[in-house]
C-alpha cells in the first residue's frame, strides 16, 4: 500500500522561531498534498491543498504568510511554521493522494510545542 | 500504540439504502472518534465524531454508534443519495492534551478508508 512519512514526527521549540515540517511519498508520486491541523478538544481542519509546482491552495482562516507550503515535487511538500508561538502548538497531519479519484493517504503526524 | 481497523474498504449501495461502515481501535485509553468525508480529490472534512461518554449521537441522515467494552465504533448513513458517495474515513485518539509530552499517544491514528457509491 501506499505509505507517507513526516518529519519530525515531533518537535520543541522556541517562540518566535520557525519550523519546518516535511511530508513525503514514499512509494508514489503524489499529485495533490493536504495539510491538516488538529486544535485541542477539536477533531482535524484542513488548512491547504498543494500541488506540486503551483501555489497552495489556503483555507478561510489560514494565514498563508504563517503557513508556507512549498510542493516542489511529486514526493515532498513542506509545511513551515514562521515566527512560532505557543498557540501554534497543535498536531499537524499531512495526507497525500496520487490522483483526483483516489483515496488520501494519511501521515503519521508531528506534534509541535513552542514554548 | 493505537491500532484502528476499518472495514470494508469498498461499499456499494442503491439510492436510498443505509450504509454502515465499522471500525476497530485497540487503545482502550482512546476516546474521541471522528468520521471524515473526502470526496474525489479534495481534502477530508469532519462529519461527525463522538467521545466515549456517550454511545451514540445523530446528526440528520448520519449516525455513529460507539461500543466502548468491544472497541468498535461505527458510522450509519441512512437514505444514501448520490452525493454521498465518497471516502470515508475513522480515526480514534486520546484527547489532546491527555499524552505526555514528545509522546503519541494523542495523535489521531486513522483507518485505511472506505469507498462509497450510492448508485441512483
Amino acid at each position: 500500500g501506499a505509505v507517507v512519512s513526516q518529519h519530525p514526527s515531533w518537535v520543541i521549540c522556541k517562540s518566535g522561531t520557525s519550523v519546518k515540517i516535511e511530508c513525503r511519498s514514499l512509494d508514489f508520486q503524489a499529485t495533490t498534498m493536504f495539510w491538516y491541523r488538529q486544535f485541542p478538544k477539536q477533531s482535524l481542519m484542513l488548512m491547504a491543498t498543494s500541488n506540486e509546482g503551483s501555489k497552495a491552495t489556503y483555507e478561510q482562516g489560514v494565514e498563508k504568510d504563517k503557513f508556507l507550503i512549498n510542493h516542489a515535487s511529486l514526493t515532498l511538500s513542506t509545511l513551515t511554521v514562521t515566527s512560532a508561538h505557543p498557540e501554534d502548538s497543535s498536531f499537524y497531519i499531512c495526507s497525500a493522494i496520487r490522483d483526483s479519484q483516489e483515496t488520501q493517504y494519511f501521515g503519521p503526524g508531528t506534534r509541535l510545542l513552542v514554548l | 500504540g493505537e491500532n484502528v481497523e476499518q472495514h470494508p474498504s469498498t461499499l456499494s449501495v442503491q439510492e436510498g439504502d443505509s450504509a454502515v461502515i465499522k471500525c476497530t481501535y485497540s487503545d482502550s485509553a482512546s476516546n474521541y472518534f471522528p468520521w471524515y468525508k473526502q470526496e474525489l480529490g479534495k481534502g477530508s472534512q469532519l462529519i461527525i465524531d463522538i467521545r466515549s461518554n456517550v454511545g451514540e449521537k445523530k446528526d440528520q441522515r448520519i449516525a455513529v454508534t460507539l461500543n466502548k467494552t468491544a472497541k468498535h465504533f461505527s458510522l450509519h448513513i441512512t437514505e444514501t443519495q448520490p452525493e454521498d458517495s465518497a471516502v470515508y474515513f475513522c480515526a480514534a485518539s486520546r484527547e489532546p492534551g491527555q499524552a505526555p509530552l514528545g509522546g503519541s499517544q494523542g495523535n489521531l491514528i486513522f483507518g485505511k478508508g472506505t469507498k462509497l457509491s450510492v448508485k441512483p
